[in-house]
């Protein structure tokens, strides 16, 4: 699976939008998109996937690039709760995930 | 409510002892997986099973035994072999021909006396 590169950690003000950005450039054309979060001491959680084009739910939203070689994580109105490390992964879906790569992600911290 | 239940919370061992940490999942997932987590770090891949009576090693295997002889349950024994065993482990499953994505337990933070 592609490796990803994402900044050690961000600051957002409570109330604005959080843009989590993430590199892959060596992503294969049949990888998607994955993005995680851990709230310290707790299990990472799943928040949203996407192959090419951008994707929408309830937590958040993700934006990909034409070419696929980086994609960023908006979370449109961050919360005190949504402070967190972030994690960007991209793999094949369905496929092993005995090589799954969680890096050190972003630290994200919302403040009021 | 379907999930995953990792026992105990918080465990402590002295050097030299055998531990088992328990993760259950009723969601009829396929595969299960043990990460194991340092401070400030991401997840490392210690094992991992696609189906039932199969597992393969992740990449810190070393020190570390498991056993997956039914599809709900997934334990993981830190043996005395394993040389730096204080960490936070995380359990995970995923139904790989679904959505795809993991679904970890709350974790359990081993601590060697």
């Amino acid at each position: 699976d592609a490796k990803t590169t994402q900044p050690p950690s961000m600051d957002c003000a409570e109330g604005r939008a959080a843009n989590l950005p993430c590199n892959h450039s060596t992503i294969s054309g049949n990888e998607y998109v994955y993005w995680y979060r851990q709230i310290h001491s707790q299990g990472p959680q799943y928040i949203i996937h996407g192959l090419k084009n951008n994707e929408t739910n309830e937590m958040a939203s993700l934006i990909i690039t034409e070419d696929r070689k980086s994609s960023t994580l908006i979370l449109p109105h961050a919360t005190l709760r949504d402070t967190a490390v972030y994690y960007c992964i991209v793999r094949v879906r369905g496929g092993s995930q005995g090589n799954l790569i969680f890096g050190k992600g972003t630290k994200l911290s919302v403040k009021p | 409510d379907g999930g995953i239940t990792q026992s105990p919370k918080y465990l402590f061992r002295k050097e030299g002892q055998n531990v088992t940490l328990s993760c259950e999942q009723n969601l009829n997932h396929d595969a299960m997986y043990w990460y194991r987590q340092d401070p400030g770090q991401g997840l490392r891949l210690i094992y991992y099973s696609q189906i039932v009576n199969d597992f393969q090693k992740g990449d810190i295997a070393e020190g570390y035994s498991v056993s997956r002889e039914k599809k709900e349950s997934f334990p993981l024994t830190v043996t005395s072999a394993q040389k730096n065993p204080t960490a936070f482990y995380l359990c995970a499953s995923s139904n790989a021909y679904s959505t795809g994505e993991l679904f970890f337990g709350e974790g359990s933070r081993l601590t060697v006396l």
